[in-house]
């Protein structure tokens, strides 16, 4: 099946720093990325949509200028956490759809991260 | 508000039983549900999806059922096995692939 990575697979930064993380596509191209949050015991919390080539569609209560989205090339997309907060400690997972899925219902499947945990000292 | 709830406790059975989780969801007409499973720091993998005109989808020893009347799916494992106990997620979406999450059921499978 596809793979998508992330690194870092995690990261700790002081209060005020920014953080970048990656997300590949290792064996598909990517058109479209999703960037989830998730805190301990709760649901994967979509933040955004990164469209590679065009502005990334954030949801709503997501800052857009607090995590700046990237989505330069079919194969990576970037997540940037600016000015850290310690409430932004959270485990951050990004996923791809493959949209040349060769069934039907392998457009719909989204594949995901290993996730990368942050922790904003 | 759109809601979507899975069981609020976490689910112990003994090895070769059946694990029966239930997703329900409220202020939503997905047009398919898919349901993940995620292990302890790691991202979801993908398991199963059913569209809204389907009533039952099976995969080796998962089997999941759609009510769109009732507004549920609900997601079996039989025949379970220590090396399926994980957090399992639904998750709906409308035609335009962004899926939400229910919180997820933890299911352990004593041996």
């Amino acid at each position: 099946g596809a793979v998508v990575s992330q690194h870092p697979s995690w990261v700790i930064c002081k209060s005020g720093t920014s953080v970048k993380i990656e997300c590949r596509s290792l064996d598909f191209q990517a058109t479209t990325m999703f960037w989830y949050r998730q805190f301990p015991k709760q649901s994967l919390m979509l933040m955004a949509t990164s469209n590679e080539g065009s502005k990334a569609t954030y949801e709503q209560g997501v800052e857009k200028d607090k995590f700046l989205i990237n989505h330069a090339s079919l194969t990576l997309s970037t997540l940037t956490v600016t000015s850290a907060h310690p409430e932004d400690s959270s485990f951050y997972i990004c996923s791809a759809r493959d949209p040349e899925g060769t069934s039907g219902e392998m457009v719909y499947e989204q594949f995901f991260g290993p996730g990368t945990r942050l922790t904003v000292l | 508000s759109q809601k979507i709830e899975q069981n609020s406790e976490a689910l112990n059975i003994q090895e070769g039983k059946t694990a029966t989780l239930t997703c329900n969801y409220t202020n939503y007409s997905p047009a398919y549900l898919q349901w993940y499973r995620q292990d302890p720091g790691r991202g979801p993998v993908f398991l199963l999806l059913i569209r809204e005109n389907e009533k039952e989808k099976r995969k080796e020893r998962l089997k999941v059922t759609f009510d769109t009347t009732l507004k549920q799916s609900l997601f079996h494992i039989t025949a379970s096995q220590p090396a399926d106990s994980a957090t399992y997620l639904c998750a709906l979406a409308p035609y335009d692939y962004k899926l939400s999450f229910g919180a997820g059921t933890t299911v352990t499978v004593r041996a």
